[in-house]
């Protein structure tokens, strides 16, 4: 079956570095997502992507974060001048065309320790 | 304030025996109801995913119910499997793009043998 790949697994940096967390989602998918999650916490919706561009954030999703779609696989986020306050697991996710009610399939994350 | 609450925290059961957890959420608006299974160290996978006019829905062993009026949904596992071990996370959606996740904090389920 078809699954959403992350890289790294893993990715330690010093704090103030900018990092980019890369996915690639299932092939034939439009819709893609990028979620974080805390240690202990909640899952938090971070952003949507559609058509080449960005068509929802959250408030943490701010200036800090960017994400892009650099060739017709990888999705990517980047988060620049990181904060200890940015650890966390990062998931990135994907849903085909058509019904609202297809899932989204998410990856194994990225877990983003900031020193 | 959107609100999705869960219980209980965690659970310990048996090996086939049955189990349901309960979601509660104060979400306004509401467009669907989703359940996943998230194991330890992996993302979530969906089990279910329910509009308000959808009272039931199965997959597999697991059966979900939703309740819009009282705006509860409950999560059932029949014949648990130790592979059921894992976290269960309510999600509500506030539109139907599914861009407007409020996420449960889950219910950590456990299966012994």
């Amino acid at each position: 079956e078809p699954e959403v790949t992350q890289t790294p697994s893993h990715q330690v940096t010093q704090m103030g570095q900018e990092v980019i967390l890369r996915c690639v989602p299932i092939s034939n998918h439009l819709y893609f997502y990028w979620y974080r999650q805390i240690l202990g916490q909640k899952v938090e919706f971070l952003v949507s992507f559609y058509n080449n561009e960005i068509s929802e954030k959250s408030e943490i999703f701010d200036d800090q974060f960017s994400v892009e779609r650099p060739d017709g696989s990888n999705f990517t986020l980047k988060i620049r001048s990181t904060k200890l306050e940015d650890s966390a697991m990062y998931f990135c996710a994907s849903r085909a065309q058509g019904l609202w009610s297809q899932p989204q399939h998410f990856g194994d994350g990225t877990r983003l320790s900031i020193l | 304030k959107n609100q999705v609450e869960q219980s209980p925290q965690s659970l310990i059961i048996l090996e086939g025996k049955n189990c349901t957890l309960q979601c509660n959420y104060t979400v306004s608006p509401f467009s669907n109801l989703r359940w996943y299974k998230q194991d330890t160290g992996r993302g979530p996978v969906s089990l279910t995913i329910m509009t308000f006019s959808e009272n039931t829905k199965s997959n597999g062993r697991y059966t979900a119910t939703l309740d819009a009026d009282t705006k509860q949904s409950s999560l059932h596992i029949t014949a648990s499997q130790l592979s059921d071990s894992a976290s269960y996370i309510c999600v509500v959606s506030l539109n139907q793009a599914g861009t407007a996740l409020i996420f449960g904090k889950g219910t950590t389920l456990s299966v012994s043998s």
